[in-house]
């Protein structure tokens, strides 16, 4: 699998847009870019997925760049709740690995007030 | 819906002890995992089962962790005899397999070995 490489934390102020960065310069073509995040205290939460468009759920934004290298989920009106480690994980859909998730440090996004 | 269920929530207990942490997957989801987390090797999967099946346990420490899934609904992570080292919080989680890698977490077992 890709390894990614995300930064080790980043700040956002209450109510502005929280980009956070990916790079996964090795990503293959059968993989997808997945983005859990964990709020202190629970279980990691899925939040979206792509492969080469961009894409957008009811939490969160993903733009995966055209060469697929990197990625940015967008948060785009983080609250304080969205404080949490956020995983970028770079997995692809089939072979004995399917379902498998390696987890890095992720980066530690604190929204504050 | 009900998100996945794990049981207990926290335990304390003495070295040597068997310890047995409990797993309900979400309803007609057929993968199951058992992760770890600890501060110092952050998440690591433990094993997975397919259809109750295992498929992959090479995750697993050694052979005082065993782990079981009798049917779809329910899973066992079981450590005999436990270890101080052993203190960290277990997951359970939970995915439909044709949902890829979309995987649904519980809120994890607290285990601290004294």
């Amino acid at each position: 699998d890709a390894k990614t490489t995300q930064p080790p934390s980043m700040d956002c102020a209450e109510g502005r847009a929280a980009n956070l960065p990916c790079n996964h310069s090795t990503i293959s073509g059968n993989e997808y870019v997945y983005w859990y995040r964990q709020i202190h205290s629970q279980g990691p939460q899925y939040i979206i997925h792509g492969l080469k468009n961009n894409e957008t759920n009811e939490m969160a934004s993903l733009i995966i760049t055209e060469d697929r290298k990197s990625s940015t989920l967008i948060l785009p009106h983080a609250t304080l709740r969205d404080t949490a480690v956020y995983y970028c994980i770079v997995r692809s859909a089939g072979g004995t690995s399917y379902g498998k998730l390696t987890f890095g440090q992720g980066t530690i996004l604190t929204v504050h007030p | 819906d009900a998100g996945v269920i794990q049981s207990p929530r926290h335990e304390v207990t003495e070295m040597g002890q068997e310890v047995t942490l409990r797993c309900k997957p979400i309803s007609g989801h057929n993968s199951l995992f058992w992760y770890r987390q600890t501060m110092m090797r952050g998440l690591e999967l433990l094993i997975y089962f397919n259809n109750n099946v295992p498929i992959d346990d090479s995750g697993m420490p050694e052979d005082r962790f065993s782990a079981k899934m009798p049917n779809a609904s329910f899973s066992t992570l079981k450590i005999q005899p436990s270890e101080p080292r052993d203190s960290a919080v277990y997951f359970c989680a939970s995915r439909l397999q044709e949902s890829g890698n979309t995987i649904y977490f519980g809120e994890g077992s607290w285990l601290t070995v004294v």
